[in-house]
């Protein structure tokens, strides 16, 4: 079975330059989830989606910051414009349905911002 | 409130040796989940445990244990016998009913030395 894919791995921008990351989940999975995970801290939950609606992105700085998940499969997350303070590991992962239910990390998208 | 604590930041122990991380919870919900997980330094976070707040047996998977005690709030993971492979940031987790939150530790860095 495939696993949670993202690209890109790495990336590295100036600040107020726009960036967008991709995640596809593992196959049959409904709820995605996108974390940032700063240096030395444990993943922050920005955005969970079941299937293709949102159900909770109280975490997400939306002046800035917006995720799609338009055919309830793979997902977007974008930047725009962006901050030195989000230089962080940008994790999405999968579960089946829900927070109960163990979730899957893919290997992430480090962005640096200069 | 809901959180969870996890109090070591960092661990170092000689190979073959046990050791115990620790992490305490608080939430209000009646009934829940808790996680643990690993992130080794390839970075992608690994399932490694759900425990379901009704079940207080202990959980044991090889080298791995878990103690999970209400009375106390606390789901406690133990490494018996460690081993340079289990050098990893391990986090534990806990879902949030209703607010659709998935809360993480801060982590607990274990470096096993040879």
């Amino acid at each position: 079975e495939a696993g949670v894919a993202q690209s890109p791995r790495y990336k590295i921008i100036e600040k107020r330059q726009s960036v967008a990351f991709w995640c596809n989940p593992i196959s049959g999975h409904a709820t995605l989830y996108w974390y940032q995970q700063i240096l030395g801290q444990g993943p922050k939950l920005l955005i969970q989606f079941q299937n293709n609606g949102v159900v909770d992105d109280s975490q997400l700085p939306k002046d800035r910051f917006s995720a799609e998940r338009l055919k309830g499969v793979d997902s977007t997350l974008k930047i725009q414009p962006a901050k030195l303070e989000d230089s962080a590991v940008y994790l999405c992962a999968s579960s089946l349905a829900g927070l109960i239910y163990e979730q899957y990390f893919g290997p992430g998208t480090r962005l640096t911002v200069t | 409130a809901q959180k969870v604590t996890q109090a070591q930041t960092e661990i170092s122990v000689v190979e073959k040796e046990d050791v115990t991380l620790d992490c305490v919870y608080e939430t209000r919900d009646t009934t829940y989940y808790l996680f643990w997980y690993k992130q080794p330094p390839s970075g992608e976070l690994v399932f490694l445990i759900r425990r379901n707040s009704f079940d207080e047996q202990n959980e044991i998977s090889g080298r791995y244990s878990w103690n999970f005690q209400k009375s106390t709030s606390s789901f406690n993971f133990t490494i018996t016998a460690s081993q340079v492979v289990d050098s990893a940031v391990y986090f534990c987790a806990l879902p949030t009913s209703g607010t659709y939150k998935y809360i993480f530790g801060t982590g607990t860095r274990l470096k096993v030395l040879a």
